[in-house]
């Protein structure tokens, strides 16, 4: 067990719809960092914030968008789904906010899009 | 950008060993990470290099060579539930002053009895 949390587990919903995922961040870590992990590609990067703030952009469409909380906890908003956006999604923690230090994950979301 | 490129797949069997090859082409490379992740798993921390050579951490041992753009994941004494994928990620320094994980597709490890 990482310390990570996230929530929900599952999620299946249909195209066009719009979903929120969670994320809780290991007691003491101030970045918060998105992935996606679909079967034929690994881990793609999304975004990272720390404390609160934005600190780094990757693969994240237009449709996404992220925040941060004063209490550390993290949402990731993925709108107008598509089929393709069928994925394991990650959050990671880790204590720096440089983005290069041991990065803890969470047990992920697994969303289905039909 | 980044390239990483790690073998799909590979086979070996219980009590063996094996090394799984991470090749690697970045801007600002400041250093390798190696995670295991189970089929569906959260993927967990294996080991971290950051200067040239062999870092070793029981079974597990990591090598970069920074040079080459090269780095080896070497698994002794295999055991069944290290059938996994083993994942290479680097980390590279972006022009914001920030650095970011890139992580490769994965290499899938069927440890055989």
């Amino acid at each position: 067990d990482s310390g990570v949390t996230q929530t929900p587990k599952h999620l299946i919903t249909a195209t066009g719809q719009r979903v929120t995922l969670r994320c809780s961040p290991r007691s003491g870590d101030l970045s918060v960092y998105w992935y996606q992990q679909s079967l034929d590609q690994g881990l793609q990067f999304l975004i990272q914030y720390y404390n609160g703030e934005e600190r780094a952009k990757g693969n994240i469409l237009e449709r996404f968008s992220a925040q941060q909380f004063p209490d550390l906890h993290s949402e990731l908003n993925l709108s107008s789904l598509e089929l393709g956006d069928s994925a394991l999604y990650f959050c990671a923690s880790s204590v720096l906010g440089t983005g290069g230090d041991e990065q803890y994950f969470g047990p992920g979301t697994r969303l289905t899009v039909t | 950008g980044q390239n990483i490129d790690q073998p799909t797949e590979m086979t070996a069997t219980e009590g063996a060993i094996v090394q799984i090859n991470c090749t690697y082409q970045t801007s600002g490379f400041n250093g390798l990470f190696w995670y295991q992740q189970h089929a569906a798993e959260a993927p967990t921390f294996l080991s971290y290099n950051v200067l040239d050579g062999l870092e070793e951490k029981g079974r597990f041992s990591s090598f970069l060579s920074r040079s080459k753009g090269y780095s080896y994941l070497l698994l002794k004494e295999l055991q069944m539930k290290d059938s996994a994928s083993y994942l290479c990620a680097v980390r590279a320094h972006l022009n914001t002053g920030f650095q970011k994980l890139v992580f490769g597709t994965g290499t899938r490890l069927l440890v055989s009895p």
